[in-house]
């Protein structure tokens, strides 16, 4: 079974502050790992992901994340934010079904709305 | 643009009723998803089908059902609706390993 906790569910940033939001998951077998940004009234996009190789993980829009698997952690991060980041976070966990390679369901966080403030 | 399409976007109906949600894959994407997110349960796994046949089951009531069409396409059929039911339904598509493309919601209110 696999799960992820998102530690928080709110992240209010000032303009041009950077931010961290945090992602731990548990999980049976290997990870692999996504964030998603859900803005107002519109569907998820991928921000990154994490399959294999380096654990260190650029994307869109300036956001990064790392990681972590002795602390099974997978934070996201930005050096300095815009108002326009502001949205609703969320972290996946994959899971890797018996279906003979083709069950790729993901598991998702709450959420971390961060709003960016002027 | 993910590429995948739902219809329709809003949909308003009263207890008791039956709907259906629709969703288009990306071209090529053999897998799709469904999720339901409310405000209390955030993202809930529904269901998937590949290629045809249901591949995995989550947290969907008997109440509720899918199929994916030879064309790929899925409907999700919402029947004896409740007020609980309200919420944003999303469907996503993936072709193997690759990350879920999501499209953006059919949002269902249900009074």
């Amino acid at each position: 079974a696999q799960s992820v906790t998102q530690l928080d569910s709110q992240v209010p940033v000032f303009e041009e502050a950077p931010v961290e939001l945090r992602c731990n998951y548990s999980s049976s077998v290997s990870v692999y790992l996504f964030w998603y940004v859900q803005y107002p009234n519109q569907g998820l996009q991928l921000l990154l992901k994490y399959l294999s190789g380096s654990t260190l993980v650029k994307g869109i829009n300036g956001f990064e994340a790392e990681f972590n698997k002795s602390q099974t952690s997978f934070h996201l991060r930005k050096p300095s934010v815009h108002i326009s980041d502001t949205a609703e976070y969320f972290c996946a966990v994959r899971s890797d079904g018996n279906s003979g390679g083709s069950n790729y369901k993901l598991t998702f966080g709450k959420g971390t709305l961060l709003t960016v403030n002027p | 643009d993910s590429g995948v399409t739902q219809t329709p976007k809003h949909l308003i109906t009263a207890t008791g009723q039956r709907v259906t949600l629709r969703c288009s894959p990306r071209s090529g994407d053999l897998s799709v998803y469904w999720y339901q997110q409310s405000l209390d349960q955030g993202l809930q796994f529904l269901i998937q089908y590949y290629n045809g046949e249901e591949r995995a089951k989550g947290n969907i009531l008997e109440r509720f059902s899918a199929q994916q069409f030879p064309d790929l396409h899925s409907e999700l059929n919402l029947s004896s609706l409740e007020l609980g039911d309200s919420a944003l339904y999303f469907c996503a598509s993936s072709v193997g390993p690759a990350p879920l493309h999501f499209g953006n919601g059919t949002r269902l209110t249900v009074t």
